[in-house]
């Protein structure tokens, strides 16, 4: 079974500019999560996908935002990039079920560099 | 609310010793555990998890994990370490019933192994 695949993995951009990551969770799966990984802040959880539904958002601002696919793919967009958004963003996908304690399983993550 | 704290950012231990990587949480209800562990430039992958059941619980690549109820701990072990194991671990914790479907992450710890 294939893992949860980012795509891109590098990516540079300049301050001002918008950016699209995409994340194809496992088969089957149907919740995506995305984070933000950095040395000073650590993990912090951006937002939750379930069903094309958003069920659940950190604390960002409104210029992170996310979506789901039919399929359970996820993208996510930052626009008017800061310097500050420089950071590994990574995917998670959980298989769901009635037990609610599902691991998850994490891609690769994007490196964005806001030159 | 559910929180979890790594209180070492570094742990050092020589080949062939044993490591323990602490782990503390706080939840109101039950708590759900997990350990996560990081290569460089890679997301994070699954080593165990702790629902419910005996105190001890095994995972992937040798390690164990020791819940805790009263000291609120649920702290990594490994009896003999290796190089390879040199990584970053991540601890997180969910607090159901009733609480956030999303874990809260620790800020991570990272393991150095020395030849």
């Amino acid at each position: 079974k294939a893992g949860v695949t980012q795509t891109p993995r590098y990516l540079i951009k300049t301050r001002g500019q918008q950016v699209t990551l995409s994340c194809s969770p496992i088969s089957g799966h149907r919740s995506v999560s995305w984070y933000q990984q950095t040395p000073g802040q650590g993990l912090q959880f951006l937002f939750e996908y379930f069903s094309e539904t958003q069920r659940n958002k950190g604390n960002f601002p409104g210029r992170f935002s996310g979506r789901q696919f039919s399929n359970s793919r996820s993208e996510m967009n930052v626009s008017t990039l800061e310097l500050g958004d420089s950071a590994l963003y990574l995917c998670a996908s959980t298989r769901t079920g009635t037990g609610d304690y599902n691991e998850q399983f994490f891609g690769p993550g994007t490196r964005l560099t806001v030159l | 609310a559910q929180s979890v704290a790594q209180p070492e950012d570094q742990v050092n231990v020589a080949e062939g010793n044993p490591l323990t990587v602490k782990c503390t949480y706080s939840v109101s209800g039950n708590p759900y555990l997990f350990w996560y562990v990081q290569y460089p430039n890679r997301g994070l992958q699954f080593l165990l998890k702790y629902i419910t059941g005996d105190n001890l619980v095994k995972g992937s690549y040798g390690f164990e994990a020791e819940f805790n109820k009263s000291q609120t701990s649920f702290h990594l072990k490994k009896p003999s370490a290796l190089v390879s194991d040199s990584a970053l671990y991540f601890c997180a914790v969910r607090d159901l019933p009733g609480g956030s479907y999303i874990p809260t992450f620790g800020r991570g710890t990272s393991l150095i192994v020395h030849p």
